[in-house]
This record gives structure tokens, C-alpha cells and sequence, in this order.
């Protein structure tokens, strides 16, 4: 079964600095794709970066990027230079193919407050 | 330019009361599928398609029921409310499952049940 975990389900960091949220998951499955989304308390689901597990490559989004250790089965979210309107809730989703077709597993989540 | 829609955005029911969360999407996407969202619990598949009259069970269907005679609409149907089903509920779609894109969000319904 895919798993996927978020094991720091809130976090704080000051404006202008750096915060790096982590995500493990676990699976069988040589061919997937990660995703991180960000939930603002608007509710919608936004989607922040996104990275192929065939490339080693990480993927990297303006002030987003992320350290993807396929081995370790560990994608973690970098957000530099912080600011407040990345004061969100963000996702960890893995998404595999099954079946001919393809489900997300999510993880819990992180709550991120971003301090002035 | 409106992506997923997803309609009411918030409701409130008795228990035992069925009524329909209606979803909608303009941009040709043959996966649409349906979350539920509970604190503490990420967000859990209900059901999902792969295309017009294709659906199947995600990982919590009890309750529920979609249908999918368009590309467009996937409505998810609660048959008898429960207080269980009290969540906030997420619409999505995507391109095919060759495609590397990610799924694209409505904005949620939020669902009481009382």
C-alpha cells in the first residue's frame, strides 16, 4: 500500500527566512510523481511544485524547491525567503498508476504560520 | 476561465436527508474525481472517473454515490446524511493518465450534517 507522511503538523517561521517542510512516503512503485499543494484559508488547493520520480533533478519554483531523495523515499518543500502570504496549510500528495488508471494518496498536512 | 466549479459551497442537512454536491469542469479533463477533507486526515478519495460513463471506488465510497454521463459534470450523491459525512468536500479533475499534469482543484463545498 502507498503511504504518505507529514510528521510536523504545524510550523512557524519569520518573514524573509527559510523553512523546509518534510514529506516521506512509501511504495513499491518505481514510476510516480509528487506534488506539493498549498491550502491558504481560503480553502482552495493550489498547486506549488511538482516532481517526476524518474528525474533526479530537483524541481525548483521560484522561492519553492524541493530535495527529492528517491532512496530515502523523502521529498521535502523549501520555501525561502518566507513571506506572509505563504501562511497556508500544505499537502504532500504522491500520485501512482494503477489499473490503467492513476489515484493520489495525500499526507495530513502541515500548518505553516509565516511571522511578521 | 472557471476551471473546476463545484456547487453549493457550503450546506447544511438533517441527518437522513440526500442531497446531490454538483461538479463541473470546462477543460476537457477525462479524470474527475471526488475528496473528502477532515482535520488531521489530509484528504481521502471517494470515487473517481476515467471518463464518461466510467466511474469506481476510492478509498471511503460508503455513502456515496457518483455517476458520470458527461465529460464535464461528476455529481456526488449522499443518500442518507450522517453525521460522519460532515466535511469539507473537494472536486477535481485532470488530463489522462499519461499525462504528467496535476489535478486541478474546485474550490469545496463545506457540508454539515446535524
Amino acid at each position: 500500500a502507498q503511504t504518505v507522511t507529514q510528521s510536523q503538523p504545524e510550523m512557524s517561521v519569520q518573514e524573509a527566512e527559510t523553512v523546509t517542510l518534510s514529506c516521506t512516503y512509501d511504495t513499491s512503485e518505481n514510476n510516480y510523481y509528487l506534488f506539493w499543494y498549498k491550502q491558504p484559508p481560503s480553502r482552495q488547493m493550489i498547486l506549488v511544485i511538482r516532481q517526476e520520480a524518474y528525474k533526479q533533478q530537483n524541481a525548483t519554483e521560484n522561492r519553492f524547491s524541493v530535495n527529492f531523495q528517491k532512496a530515502a523515499k523523502s521529498f521535502s518543500l523549501k520555501i525561502s525567503d518566507s513571506q506572509l502570504g505563504d501562511t497556508a496549510m500544505y499537502f504532500c500528495a504522491f500520485r501512482y498508476t494503477t489499473s490503467g488508471t492513476y489515484k493520489y494518496i495525500f499526507g495530513t498536512g502541515t500548518r505553516l504560520k509565516v511571522l511578521a | 476561465n472557471a476551471g473546476v466549479t463545484q456547487t453549493p459551497k457550503f450546506q447544511v442537512l438533517k441527518t437522513g436527508q440526500s442531497m446531490t454536491l454538483q461538479c463541473a469542469q470546462d477543460m476537457n479533463h477525462e479524470y474527475m474525481s471526488w475528496y473528502r477533507q477532515d482535520p488531521g486526515m489530509g484528504l481521502r478519495l471517494i470515487h473517481y472517473s476515467v471518463g464518461a460513463g466510467i466511474t469506481d471506488q476510492g478509498e471511503v465510497p460508503n455513502g456515496y454515490n457518483v455517476s458520470r454521463s458527461t465529460t464535464e459534470d461528476f455529481p456526488l450523491r449522499l443518500l442518507s446524511a450522517a453525521p460522519s459525512q460532515t466535511s469539507v468536500y473537494f472536486c477535481a479533475s485532470s488530463r489522462t493518465v499519461y499525462s504528467n499534469q496535476p489535478q486541478h482543484f474546485g474550490d469545496g463545498t463545506r457540508l454539515s450534517i446535524l
